[in-house]
């Protein structure tokens, strides 16, 4: 199938911007998404980007896509210890597969 | 109860037994998934339902048996599984043909096979 790699670690502290990368490589890819998994419960969807959007920003989060290089980014502004979690980036061509990441743990320190 | 429920939430079975995993949706959608999250491992497709017929099998092993009785219910049964298979089992819906094609999850089952 087709890949998603994200990063598995990232430790930031509280008040500073996270980061979370993610690389896909099926060129087809009409929706990415963002989604969120705190201890012990589902996934939970943050955010999501068309394929012919380079950037969108929702409060204190904002996607960037750079689909020339099947590039995806979340960031987060004013990272909270309520961000804590596990983000997970995904991709869709046709409505039923998402192809996820790995995921990647983020940990917001004091 | 809203979006999508999961029981039961905890299951410790022996390799011999038959157990069923129940996911509800009531958020009306006509599509729902099947995931296995296993540790170190993306998340896992294992079936789609659409309109109460399955659409998609990414080669289960037959130990695992979905059904859909109806759109708004779907369960997996369980016999003779490995501990192997032990993992938190993730029921999701979505509104086919509806863009962003977003999914909604349960909470999971988290399930141990001793």
């Amino acid at each position: 199938g087709e890949d998603v790699e994200q990063s598995l670690f990232l430790s930031v502290r509280e008040g500073d911007s996270s980061v979370i990368n993610c690389t896909y490589t099926d060129s087809s890819s009409t929706y990415l998404y963002w989604y969120k998994q705190e201890p012990g419960a589902g996934l939970q969807l943050l955010t999501y980007i068309f394929s012919n959007m380079d950037m969108k920003q929702d409060q204190r989060l904002t996607v960037l896509l750079n689909k020339k290089d099947k590039h995806l980014s979340l960031r987060i502004a004013d990272t909270q210890t309520g961000d804590s979690a596990i983000y997970f980036c995904a991709e869709s061509n046709s409505g039923y597969a998402l192809n996820f990441g790995k995921g990647t743990s983020l940990l917001v320190t004091p | 109860e809203t979006g999508v429920t999961q029981t039961p939430r905890h299951l410790v079975m022996g390799m011999t037994n038959k157990k069923s995993l129940k996911c509800e949706q009531h958020l009306g959608h006509n599509a729902m998934y099947w995931y296995k999250q296993s540790a170190k491992k993306p998340l896992e497709l294992m079936f789609v339902y659409s309109l109460e017929e399955r659409v998609e099998n990414n080669s289960v092993p037959s130990r695992f048996s979905p059904e859909c009785p109806n759109s708004s219910h779907l369960f997996l049964h369980l016999h003779t599984l490995q501990p192997e298979d032990s993992a938190l089992y993730l029921c999701a819906s979505s509104q086919e043909n509806q863009s962003p094609y977003e999914q909604y999850f349960g909470p999971g089952t988290r399930l141990t096979v001793t």
